[in-house]
């Protein structure tokens, strides 16, 4: 099945600074992959994904890549803000399969 | 999106109790749905997927006779943890599969269960 890595664990920027975290995955079959962020005691809210027919994409600050040759996806967040402080998700899967999820990466943006 | 809830958002019971939990898809027909478990600073791990009308099927290690799934109607589907223990504190969060040209999944808010 699935497997889904997930670096860095935590990451720590001054606000104002870029913030990047990336995945791999193992099945090449997997075509969707969002990103989740989740704030302590609620249930993760996705911010962007990407699906295997795009290489990019973007919102606002936010922006997605995806190297499916090397099954690798990675989160960028551009200018971030306190407010962006979270635990951030990767996932991947494909057809009706779930979602496999990464270990999660704890962002912290310092003022 | 679809509009998912759970019932309830917090739990609080003795151990050697059951807890049932409820999943509601609530403008959505949900063929799948899939049950993950969040322990505290880890991230979500699939439990199981359940199937309207059929038998649940569960991720290994997950022991099917303590967590009972009843998906008996295209929006509702149900776990029971059953004689439940401390290690069995956790978040739940349902999760249903759209299918069709959205192709992704919806959670609900969760549930936090605590046994004493």
């Amino acid at each position: 099945g699935e497997n889904v890595e997930q670096h860095p664990s935590t990451l720590s920027v001054q606000e104002g600074d870029s913030a990047v975290i990336k995945c791999t995955y193992s099945d090449s079959a997997s075509n969707y992959f969002p990103w989740y962020k989740q704030e302590l005691g609620k249930r993760p809210q996705l911010i962007i994904d990407i699906r295997s027919n795009v290489g990019e994409k973007k919102d606002q600050r936010i922006a997605v890549t995806l190297n499916k040759t090397a099954k690798h996806f990675s989160l960028h967040i551009t200018e971030t803000q306190p407010e962006d402080s979270a635990v951030y998700f990767c996932a991947a899967k494909h057809g009706n399969t779930p979602l496999v999820f990464g270990k999660g990466t704890r962002l912290s943006v310092i003022a | 999106g679809a509009v998912v809830s759970q019932h309830p958002s917090r739990v609080i019971c003795k151990s050697g109790t059951s807890v049932k939990i409820e999943c509601r898809s609530l403008d959505f027909q949900a063929t799948t749905m899939f049950w993950y478990r969040q322990f505290p600073k880890q991230s979500l791990m699939l439990m199981a997927t359940s199937n309207e009308g059929s038998k649940a099927t569960y991720e290994q290690g997950v022991e099917k006779d303590k967590f009972l799934i009843n998906h008996a109607s295209l929006t509702l589907s149900t776990l029971t943890v059953t004689s439940a223990h401390p290690e069995d504190s956790s978040f739940y969060i349902c999760s249903v599969y759209s299918g069709g040209a959205t192709d992704t999944q919806y959670f609900g808010p969760g549930t936090r269960l605590t046994v004493l």
